[in-house]
């Protein structure tokens, strides 16, 4: 079956510009978390969206990054106003239960590039 | 002090070597404890996934977790080129729904 996929798997764009980065998770997944990886560093948690409810934003850095997800399904991270330090790689990993004993599986990425 | 440590190698072993991968914590409510193998311009996959203290063995993969000194391993046997990615300790503890990360080992097997 069909694993999380993620588009664009490269974007670079200019500082300054927004960015919406999409994640489709593996479908019947209730869990969806959105994570970044910057070079030489571990991932860091953005968001965390589980069912219906309030998703958890504790880890986005500022308010120019938002997230939303649709239907329970399809996720949309948007950065606005981008900035150089924005460039990494940012992972959508889905998993079926939430808490402890969830496997996340984990999209290939989308690669940003800030000029 | 980061609540995951974990060296970032590079590391470079020949071909059956036995592999050594660690990573140390700071927080005693950790709880749950996963390594993850990522290989290049790939997601993470899961490798082994542990809840207590002790070791637990899948084919030539081996988890330790040592609760009383924060520090767990993941020991590879006999290592193939195949081998060769990034792997990145997990932990998490009874109550958060996230997971906190080390910045990763990169293994390179050499034939």
């Amino acid at each position: 079956g069909a694993g999380v996929s993620q588009s664009p798997s490269n974007k670079v764009t200019e500082k300054g510009k927004d960015v919406e980065l999409r994640c489709d998770p593996i479908s019947g997944h209730t869990a969806l978390y959105w994570y970044r990886q910057s070079l030489g560093q571990g991932l860091e948690f953005l968001i965390y969206f589980q069912g219906n409810s309030a998703p958890d934003k504790s880890g986005l850095p500022s308010d120019r990054f938002s997230a939303e997800r649709t239907g329970g399904s399809v996720s949309t991270l948007t950065i606005q106003r981008t900035q150089q330090e924005d460039s990494a790689v940012y992972l959508c990993a889905s998993s079926l239960l939430a808490g402890g004993h969830g496997t996340q599986y984990f999209g290939p990425g989308t690669r940003l590039l800030v000029l | 002090q980061k609540e995951v440590e974990q060296d970032p190698g590079p590391l470079s072993v020949p071909e059956g070597a036995i592999v050594s991968l660690n990573c140390t914590y700071s927080n005693s409510a950790f709880q749950y404890f996963m390594w993850y193998r990522q290989y290049s311009r790939k997601g993470p996959e899961l490798l082994m996934y542990t809840y207590s203290s002790g070791n637990k063995e899948d084919g030539r993969f081996t988890a330790q977790v040592d609760k009383s000194s924060k520090y767990i391993s993941l020991f590879i046997r006999d290592s193939q080129p195949s081998d060769s990615a990034t792997y990145l300790c997990a932990i998490r503890d009874n109550y958060g729904q996230n997971f906190v990360f080390g910045p990763g080992t990169r293994l390179s097997v050499l034939p």
